[in-house]
């Protein structure tokens, strides 16, 4: 049964750091892993997609890297601000287009 | 730009009610999915359907469930008795295939009292 595992739950930096979330998956038959951004009590927003045969993705100040066969993945986000603080969550999808979600990581960027 | 829509935003029902959560897929897609997220845990799948029928639900997804595609716009979750634990915020998402980049709703936050 796949499990997806994001570190830290939770991350506190100031403005203008690059940081680095993680998340980790147990069976490496994914077909894509997918970014997201919660803000509290609102939707989810994709952020990134990486398909199983690439490595990384860019936009904008965010970096999306895959290693499959070691069941990682990592969102690296250069130049933090505040508006960033929201909590990231990282999904690996199935062949049937089913995502299975990590707990995610909450971050908040400090002025 | 497209976008998924859900209504109502927040939805307050009594035990053992029926509820309805309504969903406006992106008019183009085919994939049509529906996750729930109980307050402080992780979001979790509860059905996907294309072609107008189901083609993968999970272990959450019991009788008490049923989604419809009453029209060729909206997408429907029935919960036909509610239970407390029912409480959660429900998620509609579509794809225009499978697998690729899912589109989320904004969620229907569902309060069970």
């Amino acid at each position: 049964k796949q499990e997806v595992t994001q570190i830290p739950a939770a991350l506190s930096v100031p403005e203008g750091e690059n940081l680095v979330l993680n998340c980790s998956f147990t069976d490496s038959a994914i077909y894509n892993l997918q970014w997201f951004r919660q803000d509290p009590g609102k939707g989810l927003t994709s952020l990134l997609l990486i398909q199983s045969s690439q490595r990384e993705q860019t936009s904008g100040r965010l970096n999306a890297s895959l290693d499959k066969s070691s069941g990682r993945s990592t969102l690296y986000i250069a130049a933090s601000q505040p508006g960033d603080s929201a909590t990231y969550l990282c999904a690996v999808e199935s062949n049937t287009g089913k995502l299975i979600f990590g707990q995610g990581t909450t971050l908040q960027v400090k002025p | 730009e497209p976008e998924v829509t859900q209504t109502p935003s927040h939805q307050v029902t009594q035990m053992g009610q029926e509820v309805i959560l309504r969903c406006v897929p992106i008019s183009n897609h085919l994939y049509f999915y529906w996750y729930r997220q109980i307050l402080g845990q992780k979001v979790e799948f509860l059905v996907s359907f294309y072609n107008n029928e189901i083609s993968e639900k999970s272990e959450i997804f019991d009788d008490q469930f049923s989604v419809e595609r009453p029209d060729g716009s909206n997408f429907t979750l029935k919960i036909r008795s509610t239970k407390l634990e029912d409480s959660a915020m429900y998620f509609c998402a579509s794809s225009d295939e499978a697998p690729t980049e899912a589109f989320f709703g904004q969620g229907t936050r569902l309060t069970v009292v």
